[in-house]
Parts: structure tokens; sequence; C-alpha cells
């Protein structure tokens, strides 16, 4: 099994403020992701992350709102820019090498 | 796109009882269905999957069984503790594919000692 590892795990932000979230993995793996998953409601993917290449955003998320980067194998950033309240949410990284999909322990993001 | 149902939302149970959370799914190509459990504050944590060439799966007071026919799965808790209480989530992708996982709605599962 793959160790995901997040920073920060915590944080207070100021409205129109920028947060970048990264993501660790202790081994290389194929596929990684990012999730949203906001107070008391299920997981909600934003993006794939793609090694050496741009992410791949699903319906309702943007790269401008939500840039990603996959420098290599291993890591993983997700920028959430121009928060609002709306943004506070805990925020997943996730990893697979096959079909077998572990998670960290999410960053908790409430903006204010 | 795949969708998938989850239900219930929310689930109480006595202690000793079982428990039974039921998931449907929408694309016929899915064949890996993961159940994932998330305690208050933690990650989710993955305790036992299943692909569509395998009609039940147990581990030891959890089992999933499947109904490709009828594009339904089903997480089964037998002997609940306490300690079973959390939100339990499904989800389906295709085996092998570079898809993400699609995931239901959760059941908060409470067991009542």
């Amino acid at each position: 099994s793959a160790v995901i590892s997040q920073k920060p795990s915590r944080d207070i932000c100021q409205r129109g403020t920028s947060l970048t979230i990264q993501c660790q993995v202790d081994s290389q793996v194929t596929m990684m992701f990012w999730y949203r998953q906001q107070p008391g409601q299920s997981l909600t993917l934003i993006a794939t992350a793609n090694q050496g290449s741009e992410a791949t955003y699903e319906s309702g998320f943007v790269i401008d709102k939500f840039p990603i980067s996959r420098p290599n194998l291993t890591f993983s950033t997700l920028t959430v820019s121009n928060m609002s309240p709306e943004d506070s949410s805990i925020y997943l990284c996730s990893a697979s090498s096959g079909n077998t999909i572990y998670f960290g322990e999410g960053s908790w993001l409430t903006v204010v | 796109g795949e969708n998938v149902e989850q239900h219930p939302s929310t689930l109480s149970v006595q202690e000793g009882d079982s428990a039974v959370i039921k998931c449907t799914y929408s694309d016929s190509a899915s064949n890996y269905f993961p159940w994932y459990k998330q305690e208050l504050g933690k990650r989710p944590q993955l305790i036992i999957d299943i692909r569509s060439n395998v009609g039940e799966k147990k581990d030891q007071r959890i089992a999933v069984t499947l109904n490709k026919t009828a594009k339904h799965f089903s997480l089964h808790i037998t002997e609940t503790q306490p300690e079973d209480s959390a939100v339990y989530f499904c989800a389906a992708k295709r085996w092998g594919s570079q898809g993400n996982l699609i995931f239901g709605k959760g059941t908060k599962l409470s067991v009542k000692p």
C-alpha cells in the first residue's frame, strides 16, 4: 500500500488569498488525484494530476481556480486560488498503482 | 459517465445486529467496486473491494456481494460493534483503466451499545 502525506493538515485562510496543499507519496504511483469533501458530504473528484503535463479537470472545476502540479511520480500540489467561504472544505490527495486507491489524511481549509 | 447511488443515507443498529448498505451503478463497463470507511476527522480507509468476475467476497465480519446483471452491490457487516460506527462509501470504476473512482453519497452507520 502507499502512504500519502499531506500538508497543511489544517488552515484558516482569509478570503481572496490562495493556499497550496502538498501531497507526498512514499512510493512511485501511476495516478494521483485530488478530491474535495465538503462537510457531511461525499468525495468529489476535482482533477487527475498528470505527471509532466496539465491536469485533467472534472466538470465544474477549472485550472484557474485549482491549479495543480505533478513534477514527478511521488509529489503533487493543489492550489486553491482566490478563496471564498464556499471553498471551506476538506481537500484529499489520493494515489493508485493499479486499482487500489489510497487517500491522504486530508487538508481542512476554513475560509473566513 | 458513471453514477453511483447509495442507500440508506443513515443506518442505526444495535450492537451485535447486522448492517446492510446497498449501491447501484449505471456504467455496465465498471467492474471494480471498493468500499471505504471514514471515521470522523479521518481519511477514507479501504475496507473491502470486489471485482465483477466474483459474486461475493468475505473478510471476517465484512462481506460484499455483487449482482452484475442488476448492477448493484452491497456491503454486509455482521455482529456489529460500536467501533463500526462511521460513514461508509461505495465506489465504482473500470478495472485496470486510468479512470477514477466515482463515489456514492455515503451511509452514516451508528451502532448502539
